[in-house]
């Protein structure tokens, strides 16, 4: 079956890195992504990775994919005030159908 | 020059009324689709439409239904709404890119049923 699951909140400091875990079940995923959803938006896709690549590196942005646990996470490097928003990891399955987690808040701190 | 645009951004209605929300994407995308998000920011699909053809119908009562008159529309109507059915909903198109299926969001319709 097919169950995304995160972590519901994540504080941290200006400055510090972030990083939001997800975990997924459904083992035939080809692609994975990440997106940000700021207060009163839409969800703003912010990179994907490959199911056969254990790593992707897009400026402060870092998928890190364990597929033999099925645990993705999102590392943001140098985390700033605009970064505060709900992020949300989908697995892509059959029929070009994406699964979402429940959404990670992150509030960073001044 | 908005890529997925939803109309209206806010809906305020009664129970037992019909409305409908539309969407339009000028990505050239062969695919879209409607999510509803609830209060808790929990987001599930509810339709995918290919090329004006239904692919993906979820466990939706039949009181939504989708109406795709081309590849660049795709509107959602409702009737006899409920209290329940207050939420956000997202239109989203996407188009196989290099094998990649990147789903791009409308900014959303909120949805208030009183």
């Amino acid at each position: 079956g097919e169950d995304v699951e995160q972590s519901l909140f994540l504080s941290v400091r200006e400055g510090d890195s972030s990083v939001i875990n997800c975990t997924y079940t459904d083992s035939s995923s080809t692609y994975l992504y990440w997106y940000k959803q700021e207060p009163g938006a839409g969800l703003q896709l912010l990179t994907y990775i490959f199911s056969n690549m254990d790593m992707k590196q897009d400026q402060r942005l870092t998928v890190l994919l364990n597929k033999k646990d099925k645990h993705l996470s999102l590392r943001i490097a140098d985390t700033q005030t605009g970064d505060s928003a709900i992020y949300f990891c989908a697995e892509k399955a059959a029929g070009n159908k994406l699964t979402f987690g429940g959404g990670t808040r992150v509030l960073v701190k001044p | 020059d908005t890529a997925v645009s939803q109309t209206p951004k806010y809906l305020v209605t009664q129970m037992g009324n019909d409305k409908s929300i539309k969407c339009e994407q000028n990505l050239g995308h062969d695919t879209m689709y409607w999510y509803k998000q609830d209060s808790k920011k929990f987001l599930k699909i509810m339709f995918s439409y290919n090329n004006k053809e239904l692919i993906i119908n979820e466990t939706v009562p039949n009181r939504f239904s989708p109406k795709s008159p081309d590849k660049a529309h795709l509107n959602l109507h409702i009737n006899s709404l409920e209290l329940g059915d207050s939420a956000v909903y997202f239109c989203a198109s996407s188009q196989k890119t290099g094998g990649t299926y990147e789903q791009y969001f409308g900014p959303g319709t909120r949805l208030t049923v009183t």
